[in-house]
């Protein structure tokens, strides 16, 4: 199926730090959707994008929806210990349809 | 925010066994639900969409006799991993779509066989 290429596929970085990570496809996605999951746990949802071009924050997360809408961008700002996961992108071709796609993964680590 | 909930977190189970995994919308209806499997260290693979009241639609390359999917009300889907082997040790997530919103996620289903 689709698959999302997501980069950089791990990160360390010291606190404080920003980060950034983007996601590519070769098709079009109508939504954009960021998620986190931490070890054991589901990928809980962060970030959702809905416009070509729209930028979003939520707290220290910012994602923008890129115009072409094959590619997709997130920033966290002043890392924390905290943000320690696994980020997920995932392209969405209609809300609330099961064709969720998948990026790959970038896996963040935090050194205090 | 909706609320899937998951059911049981981890199982352990002997090969040749069948475990059954819930998937459970707490404050919403639910008439699709999706089946996920993720390998260590890689991303979610959609197994099948479970549909209520009618046959789960399965992926590509996803057995349907041995991952059995029942979504016998608006606010429930089970899967039963059926004969369950070594290979189907995995980590299997669920997700469901409160109406015109995104997909939330279950807290996932550690299944070991051994």
């Amino acid at each position: 199926g689709q698959q999302l290429n997501q980069s950089p596929q791990s990160m360390f970085i010291q606190e404080g730090e920003d980060v950034s990570m983007n996601c590519t496809s070769s098709s079009i996605f109508n939504t954009w959707l960021w998620y986190k999951q931490e070890p054991g746990e589901g990928p809980v949802l962060l970030i959702a994008l809905y416009k070509a071009g729209e930028l979003t924050s939520n707290g220290r997360l910012t994602a923008q929806f890129g115009i072409t809408r094959k590619d997709s961008f997130l920033n966290i700002s002043a890392s924390i210990p905290s943000d320690v996961g696994i980020y997920f992108c995932a392209g969405q071709r209609a809300t609330g349809a099961n064709n969720l796609f998948f990026g790959t993964g970038t896996r963040l680590t935090v050194i205090p | 925010g909706a609320v899937v909930s998951q059911h049981p977190s981890r199982v352990i189970c002997k090969s040749g066994t069948s475990v059954k995994i819930e998937c459970r919308s707490l404050d919403f209806q639910a008439t699709t639900m999706f089946w996920y499997r993720q390998f260590p260290k890689k991303s979610l693979m959609l197994m099948a969409t479970s549909n209520e009241g009618s046959k789960a639609t399965y992926e590509q390359g996803v057995e349907k006799d041995k991952f059995l999917i029942n979504h016998a009300s608006l606010t429930l889907s089970t899967l039963t991993v059926t004969s369950a082997h070594p290979e189907d040790s995995s980590f299997y997530i669920c997700s469901a779509n409160k109406q015109g919103t995104e997909a939330f996620f279950g807290q996932g289903t550690r299944l070991t066989v051994v």
